[in-house]
């Protein structure tokens, strides 16, 4: 299994600049989850899916961001338009249907900087 | 969620046992412990959790003090591949029925930093 695919691994983008990141969870899981890790506030849990419909997206810091699973093999996270503050490393992670919570399988992630 | 204190950072030579400690004095009784890791440039990684009792998987054994208060990951034969920041958490356990998204919230603090050395 090629485990939870993300892209790209870096992004540097200018403020105001609209950034869409990319995720293929693994083949079979249920859950998708989107998070958001930077030394100031460590990891936040941004939005996740079940079944490719959004559940809780409390965790979304503003209008600015959204995301949207189309199909069980793919989901997108917007930013737009981005800010410096947006500045963080964005997780994807994925999990069976019958599977404990806390078995979440994490992405490499994707290292956004915002200039 | 109980805080967790852990030390920054510790070295352990490749091939000896890697004992990472988590002080958690204030931990309820419904609270378990659960550690994580993440390899430089990875995402986080489960790797075991406990209530009360000892436990051991295929990746670490996890030893929890009869208070609770604090508890050891304990790393049997550590490779270079082991180096990475260690997170020790303390929160209920996750339910699978509860679709509330505060149950998934995974909340880290700074976490210990393994050096594995050969």
């Amino acid at each position: 299994d090629a485990g939870v695919i993300q892209s790209p691994r870096h992004e540097v983008t200018e403020m105001g600049q609209e950034v869409t990141l990319r995720c293929k969870p693994i083949s079979g899981h249920d859950y998708l989850f989107w998070y958001r890790q930077t030394m100031m506030r460590g990891l936040e849990l941004l939005i996740y899916f079940n079944n490719n419909v959004p559940i809780d997206d409390s965790g979304m810091p503003e209008d600015r961001f959204s995301a949207k699973m189309p199909n069980a093999s793919f989901s997108t996270l917007k930013i737009q338009p981005s800010e410096p503050r947006d500045s963080a490393v964005y997780f994807c992670a994925s999990k069976l249907q019958g599977a404990l919570a806390h078995e979440q399988y994490f992405g490499p992630g994707t290292r956004l900087t915002v200039t | 969620d109980a805080k967790t204190t852990q030390p920054p950072s510790m070295d352990c030579a490749e091939g000896r046992a890697a004992n990472l400690p988590c002080n958690h004095s204030t931990i309820s009784g419904n609270e378990y412990v659960y550690w994580y890791r993440q390899i430089h440039s990875q995402g986080p990684q489960y790797i075991i959790h406990g209530l009360k009792n000892n436990e051991t998987n295929e990746m670490a054994s996890l030893i929890i003090t009869e208070d609770r208060k604090s508890s050891t990951l304990i790393l049997p034969h550590a490779t270079l591949r082991d180096t990475a920041v260690y997170y020790c958490i303390v929160r209920v356990p996750w339910d699978r029925r509860n679709s509330g998204g505060s149950n998934y919230k995974l909340t880290f603090g700074k976490g210990t930093l393994l050096t594995v050395n050969p």
